[in-house]
């Protein structure tokens, strides 16, 4: 059981470049989610989703698409990627979306642009 | 407006206890999460509480009181591995998506 499995690791990118990250969860969760953390600034929410075929933004969606094809899956892409965008993105995942259950995090990507 | 709001930074001996600390101020309360990070890695779940009192699980603990918006993560018998950043989460409405995350307390344990 991997659990949440991010790639990749790393990435440096140059302003104006695009990329997916990439996300999958072999626990056959159906909430899954996209955060980024910057120092001093807390874990904020990009996207979510509540099952394959339905996504929605989170609290800081400009900059950044999702799609959920499988229940597994869920990539985030960045389009043209800015200094802004310069952060550690984790992916998660939830059994379901209530109160008691706690997400279960990927181990992150750091993403530079420069 | 919604704010959670933790200690920046603590630092304790191993072998003692410490108490961090988490209050919060939310349009709804479905449930407080705290969860461990580790330098470089990612968030781990600890501790769940919905109902005021003390949820014991080996030698950590939390605590809830919900009149007074307050919760604590108590370790006990610090070990230097405890050294992470601990993070409080607020669920302000019955779905996972609403969670409002506190900034996290980094902890240090000296020998």
């Amino acid at each position: 059981n991997a659990g949440v499995t991010q790639t990749p690791k790393f990435r440096i990118l140059k302003i104006g470049q695009s990329m997916t990250l990439q996300c999958t969860q072999d626990m056959n969760h159906n909430y899954m989610y996209w955060y980024r953390q910057d120092p001093g600034m807390g874990l904020k929410l990009i996207y979510y989703s509540v099952g394959a075929g339905i996504t929605d933004k989170g609290e800081v969606p400009n900059g950044y698409n999702v799609s959920r094809s499988t229940t597994e899956d869920f990539p985030l892409r960045l389009e043209l990627a800015a200094p802004s965008q310069t952060s550690v993105y984790f992916c998660a995942s939830s059994l379901t979306g209530g109160e008691n259950s706690p997400l279960h995090f990927g181990n992150g990507t750091r993403l530079t642009v420069t | 407006g919604q704010n959670i709001d933790q200690p920046t930074e603590m630092t304790a001996t191993e072998g003692a206890i410490v108490q961090i600390n988490c209050t919060y101020q939310t349009s709804g309360f479905n449930g407080l999460f705290w969860y461990q990070q580790h330098a470089g890695e990612a968030p781990t779940f600890l501790s769940y509480n919905v109902l005021d009192g003390l949820e014991e699980k080996g030698r950590f603990s939390s605590f809830l009181s919900r009149s007074k918006g307050y919760s604590y993560l108590l370790l006990k018998e610090l070990q230097m591995k405890d050294s992470a950043s601990y993070l409080c989460a607020v669920n302000g409405a019955g779905n996972n998506r609403k969670l409002i995350w506190g900034l996290g307390t980094s902890l240090a344990v000296n020998p």
